[in-house]
């Protein structure tokens, strides 16, 4: 079974609400990060978090960290349309290779 | 001015067909990966090199073969190909061969299988 479980898998918003997503995983981890995939596209990097950290910002993206429950939630606020995509988190696991796991991701639709 | 590139975009091919996809990246990365995604969206590691070394071969068919001319160069070769194998093949770089570095992503290949 993965590593990462991204919850909800779908999640239908309105422009300028805040959107929120968590992810699960199974093994201790160096880093967590967050990557956008928007329809049709690559996946594009939008955050890492290392394992002994609890919060990082970057613009309006919010993740925690929280390696007792090993999990972690991408908060993105004011929303707006172009934030539509799917958000993955990847981990990268303790004295694991280089690989990053993902998981299945979350399908955020922001409405205008 | 592409950071990861990736040839073809679009592939259609019967069953039984041998085909190829390259990888480029212009980010002076070492380290270069092989991605590959299901209609459910889940992305699984296939290859990983580094330095034109495989480092990262997970259980993948030997169907399929990576090849590494060079650090900034990381191409798939596939043999004899499946209906399974529809999918889209990402190519990833990063920039040092260190546990869960930021991986930089190409655009994608869609690979259909008929």
């Amino acid at each position: 079974s993965q590593q990462g479980e991204e919850d909800p898998q779908a999640l239908s918003i309105q422009e300028g609400e805040n959107a929120t997503m968590n992810c699960s995983y199974k093994t201790s981890i160096n880093n967590l990060q967050w990557y956008r995939q928007n329809s049709g596209r690559g996946l594009v990097h939008l955050i890492l978090i290392r394992s002994n950290e609890r919060e990082k910002h970057s613009g309006r993206l919010r993740v925690t960290l929280d390696t007792s429950k090993k999990s972690s939630s991408l908060l993105i606020t004011a929303s707006r349309a172009a934030d539509t995509a799917s958000y993955f988190c990847a981990t990268a696991l303790q004295g694991g290779s280089e690989k990053l796991v993902f998981g299945k991701g979350t399908k955020l639709t922001v409405n205008p | 001015d592409t950071a990861v590139s990736q040839t073809p975009k679009y592939l259609v091919t019967q069953m039984g067909n041998d085909k190829s996809i390259k990888c480029e990246q212009n980010l002076g990365h070492d380290t270069m990966y092989w991605y590959k995604q299901d209609s459910k969206k889940f992305l699984k590691i296939m290859f990983s090199y580094n330095n034109k070394e495989l480092i990262i071969n997970e259980t993948v068919p030997n169907r399929f073969s990576p090849k590494s001319p060079d650090k900034a160069h990381l191409n798939l070769h596939i043999n004899s190909l499946e209906l399974g194998d529809s999918a889209v093949y990402f190519c990833a770089s990063s920039q040092i061969r260190l546990r869960g570095e930021t991986q930089y992503f190409g655009p994608g290949t869609r690979l259909l299988v008929l």
